[in-house]
């Protein structure tokens, strides 16, 4: 079956701009994940969607940051006003409820110039 | 900051050898889970062991833990060229639902 995908797989953008990254999870599965990867560095959590519940936000490093689940489909992580510093890989993972494994796409390189 | 802690943070060892790497935690956990990461794109889960098991087997990889010492092992055996990839150790805290991974130990095969 199809796994979690995301879109676009890179994107460059100008400082000051704004960007909006698209996870599409693996059908079924309830929980969905967006980490970000900098650059030789572990995953940072961002943010995470169960169901129909409030999401958790603690990740979210700012204001400048939001992401969006409608339901159990299609998830879109929005960075607002892009620095320098959010270059990075951003992964999206989705999770069935109950077992614990996380299914991860392939992630979106962003490069803010 | 990340519970999970990876060490070495980078391993180069011969085509056959064995690879160890080794991963500390801070707080209880439900299971501990080690994934591999290529090329720095998405992170493929390898195996999960739960907080009450002390040993795991999953075809070459090997995993322990020992919850006294908040500490998990990873052994791969008979390492092959396409071993040659980053590992990370995630821990799922108790009452949380999200995973916690580390830095992680990045793994060169020579052939």
């Amino acid at each position: 079956g199809a796994g979690v995908s995301q879109s676009p797989s890179n994107k460059v953008t100008e400082k000051g701009k704004d960007v909006e990254l698209r996870c599409d999870p693996i059908s079924g599965h309830t929980a969905l994940y967006w980490y970000r990867q900098r650059l030789g560095q572990g995953l940072e959590f961002l943010i995470y969607f169960q169901g129909n519940s409030a999401p958790d936000k603690s990740g979210l490093p700012s204001d400048r940051f939001s992401a969006e689940r409608t339901g159990e489909s299609v998830s879109t992580l929005t960075i607002q006003r892009t620095q320098q510093e959010d270059s990075a890989v951003y992964l999206c993972a989705s999770r069935r409820q109950g077992p614990e494994t996380q299914y991860f796409g392939p992630g979106t390189r962003l490069l803010v110039l | 900051s990340q519970q999970g802690e990876e060490d070495p943070q980078a391993l180069s060892i011969q085509e056959g050898e064995n690879a160890t790497m080794n991963c500390s935690y801070k707080t209880s956990i439900n299971n501990l889970q080690w994934y591999r990461q290529n090329s720095g794109r998405g992170l493929v889960h390898l195996i999960l062991i739960r907080s009450n098991e002390r040993e795991k087997h999953s075809g070459r990889l090997r995993v322990t833990l020992d919850t006294s010492k908040k500490s998990s092992s990873l052994l791969i055996t008979a390492s092959r060229a396409a071993d040659t990839a980053s590992y990370f150790c995630a821990t799922d805290r108790q009452g949380a639902q999200k995973l916690v991974f580390g830095q992680g130990t990045r793994l060169t095969i020579n052939p």
